[in-house]
């Protein structure tokens, strides 16, 4: 499997501008998730789903973000409008299944988004 | 308020020594702990977890030591090797949960 995708992995744009992060969970994981990290709160969850619906967003900063998972192969996080303060890397990692103890999430390897 | 704290941002250690990284958490709930290792440009990697009716996990060089009276956690590795030097981040899990509650995280430096 080629593991958690995610797309672009690299990203600048300008205040005000729209930017969409794609992420392609392994397949057969239930679960998928969408996290931040920047210096100063680390490794920030913003929302999860299962099975394609969305569980917790209350890690979401505003009504800017949103996610969509349209199906168990695809999900995308929009930030509208953007600002700098959104500058951080994003990762998405998904699970087969939580609850279980011996389930761990799986990575992809990040969007850096810089917003000038 | 951080629920998971890793209160030092870099450690460095002689190859060869032993790291200790250090993890408290105030949430009495979590029931298992979980620490990810991460490279630069990479995302996390699941490293070693441990339940919370143990008080010690093992795997290799790494050892996962789990205090729940004090609230802390720590990560052992020995010896510590130059492939070692990457952030390292303790995370928790509440049982029943969905979600893994991670700190910041810890630069861990082998110095040759």
């Amino acid at each position: 499997d080629a593991g958690v995708i995610q797309s672009p992995r690299h990203e600048v744009t300008e205040m005000g501008q729209e930017v969409t992060l794609r992420c392609k969970p392994i397949s057969g994981h239930d679960y998928l998730f969408w996290y931040r990290q920047t210096m100063m709160r680390g490794l920030e969850l913003l929302i999860y789903f299962n099975n394609n619906v969305p569980i917790d967003d209350s890690g979401m900063p505003e009504d800017r973000f949103s996610a969509k998972m349209p199906n168990a192969s695809f999900s995308t996080l929009k930030i509208q409008p953007s600002e700098p303060r959104d500058s951080a890397v994003y990762f998405c990692a998904s699970s087969l299944k939580t609850g279980v103890v011996t389930d761990t999430q799986y990575f992809g390897p990040g969007t850096r988004l810089t917003v000038l | 308020d951080q629920q998971v704290k890793q209160n030092s941002p870099s450690l460095s250690v002689q190859e060869g020594r032993i790291s200790i990284l250090n993890c408290d958490y105030t949430n009495s709930m979590f029931d298992y702990f979980l620490w990810y290792k991460k490279y630069p440009a990479e995302g996390p990697t699941f490293l070693i977890s441990i339940s919370s009716i143990k008080d010690k996990n093992e795997d290799g060089r790494f050892t996962v030591f789990l205090n729940k009276s004090a609230k802390h956690l720590s990560l052992h590795i020995v010896p510590s090797q130059p492939g070692d030097s990457a952030v390292y981040f303790c995370a928790a899990f509440l049982g029943g949960g969905d979600k893994i509650i991670f700190g910041k995280g810890t630069r861990l430096h082998i110095l040759p």
